[in-house]
């Protein structure tokens, strides 16, 4: 089975609107990794953060990560259009290992 | 800086039928992957290298899949025979090697289409 799941697995918002998305896993990570993927650019790496990070920034996203609970949660604020796409939380295992297991998935939708 | 190429960008072939994908990495990444992404799904790793060596290829169905890198540059991948649960997205990437974890580069991928 998939390492992480996301949830939702489907959002729509309006644009302008902020968008949460979440990511759970089983077993311990050495980091964890946000990509999205559109028709247009393909799989596109976002944010990475660490184990022993609790949050960071980049742009007009903000990923947080908890791991007491195994969770992380990727924030995107003030949605555009061009926001729309299938993101992805990847875990990597083991430091150095380079290997990564990605999740199902959610699917953001942004309307105009 | 180049990206990641792949070609061919599409393939439709019959069953039983052998395809073969190529991937050339960024300059200078030692890993490459390729993985395998069914529609709706995330991608999974089917098989990774290091220069030319492989590091893992647990998921890779040795049966009918095969890849390789023999100067430690571009990659292909082969499958033969194909079979209908093969059609997907077969996506290369690469990254750095080293002591901690690096973000990977993707290709844009080949829609494999098994009929």
């Amino acid at each position: 089975s998939q390492q992480g799941e996301e949830d939702p697995q489907a959002l729509s918002i309006q644009e302008g609107e902020n968008a949460t998305m979440n990511c759970s896993y089983k077993t311990s990570i050495n980091n964890l990794q946000w990509y999205r993927q559109n028709s247009g650019r393909g799989l596109v790496h976002l944010i990475l953060i660490r184990s022993n990070e609790r949050e960071k920034h980049s742009g007009r996203l903000r990923v947080t990560l908890d791991t007491s609970k195994k969770s992380s949660s990727l924030l995107i604020t003030a949605s555009r259009a061009a926001d729309t796409a299938s993101y992805f939380c990847a875990t990597a295992l083991i430091q150095g290992a380079q290997k990564l297991v990605f999740g199902q998935g959610t699917r953001l939708t942004i309307n105009p | 800086e180049a990206g990641v190429a792949q070609s061919p960008r599409y393939k439709i072939i019959e069953k039983r039928q052998s395809v073969a994908f190529w991937c050339n990495p960024i300059s200078g990444h030692a890993t490459l992957y390729w993985y395998q992404q069914i529609l709706g799904q995330g991608p999974k790793l089917l098989i990774q290298f290091q220069n030319n060596g492989v590091v893992d290829d647990s998921q890779l169905p040795k049966d009918r899949f095969s890849a390789e890198r023999l100067k430690g540059v571009d990659s292909t991948l082969k499958i033969q025979p194909a079979k209908l649960e093969d059609s997907a997205v077969y996506l290369c990437a690469s990254s750095f090697a080293g002591e901690r974890t690096y973000e990977q580069y993707f290709g844009p991928g080949t829609r494999l289409t098994v009929t």
